[in-house]
């Protein structure tokens, strides 16, 4: 059985602050790893792929990435009202499963003033 | 580059009847998903197709369908609708079979909204 999963949240951090997403996945064989944000009312946007271990950081954002623990993490450095939004944790299973993404139920994460 | 697109953006129906969504892809893009979004359960799978056929299918019932085209626009059809078929119906474009390097990253369109009354 193939699932993704996160911490429901909600979390709600100061501007300025590290806000830090969580996701676990079931399959050792996973090989690609997605961050999506989606604002309310839209659709998923790509923010972060990682498909080796360690870090990516990319601007404000870092995705982490350790396969034996089979966890990926989301970190947002100096986090803005803008970043309010819903994160989205996918994974890329691979195998037959190629073309498909499965996805954690999301993080929404609040950044107040 | 243009990104994915989808019609039509809002889509209202009642129940028993069908309907078709269409979704084009990123150009150069050869596969499309279909994801089905609802608050209760969140981002679910419905099918991807790639080079015209069907690759990957998910738990849903046969009513929901899809197909490709030659030029990798995609249509999903979903027949007999239910009330329970209300939601946000996303298509996502990849290259997938781009080679070494190409980690099938999909890239969302903006959905179609379907009320079902």
């Amino acid at each position: 059985q193939k699932e993704v999963e996160q911490n429901s949240g909600p979390l709600s951090v100061p501007e300025g602050a590290i806000a830090s997403l969580n996701c676990t996945y079931s399959d050792r064989g996973s090989q690609s790893f997605f961050w999506y944000r989606q604002y309310s009312g839209k659709s998923p946007e790509l923010i972060m792929f990682i498909y080796s271990n360690g870090d990516k950081e990319d601007g404000r954002f870092t995705a982490q990435l350790n396969k034996a623990s089979q966890y990926v993490s989301l970190l947002i450095r100096d986090s803005q009202p803008s970043d309010s939004a819903t994160y989205l944790c996918a994974v890329n299973f691979g195998g037959s499963t190629l073309g498909r993404l499965y996805f954690g139920r999301g993080t929404q994460l609040t950044v107040w003033p | 580059k243009a990104g994915v697109t989808q019609t039509p953006r809002y889509l209202i129906k009642t129940r028993g009847q069908q309907v078709t969504l269409s979704c084009s892809p990123i150009s150069g893009h050869r596969s499309v998903s279909w994801y089905q979004q609802t608050p209760g359960q969140g981002l679910q799978f419905l099918f991807e197709y790639f080079s015209e056929t069907q690759r990957n299918k998910g738990n849903f019932p046969g009513r929901f369908s899809g197909r490709q085209f030659s030029n990798s626009r995609s249509e999903m059809n979903v027949s007999t609708l239910e009330l329970g078929d209300s939601a946000l119906y996303l298509c996502a474009s990849s290259l997938r079979g781009g080679g070494l390097g190409t980690h099938h990253e999909q890239f969302f369109g903006p959905g179609t909204r379907l009320t079902v009354l």
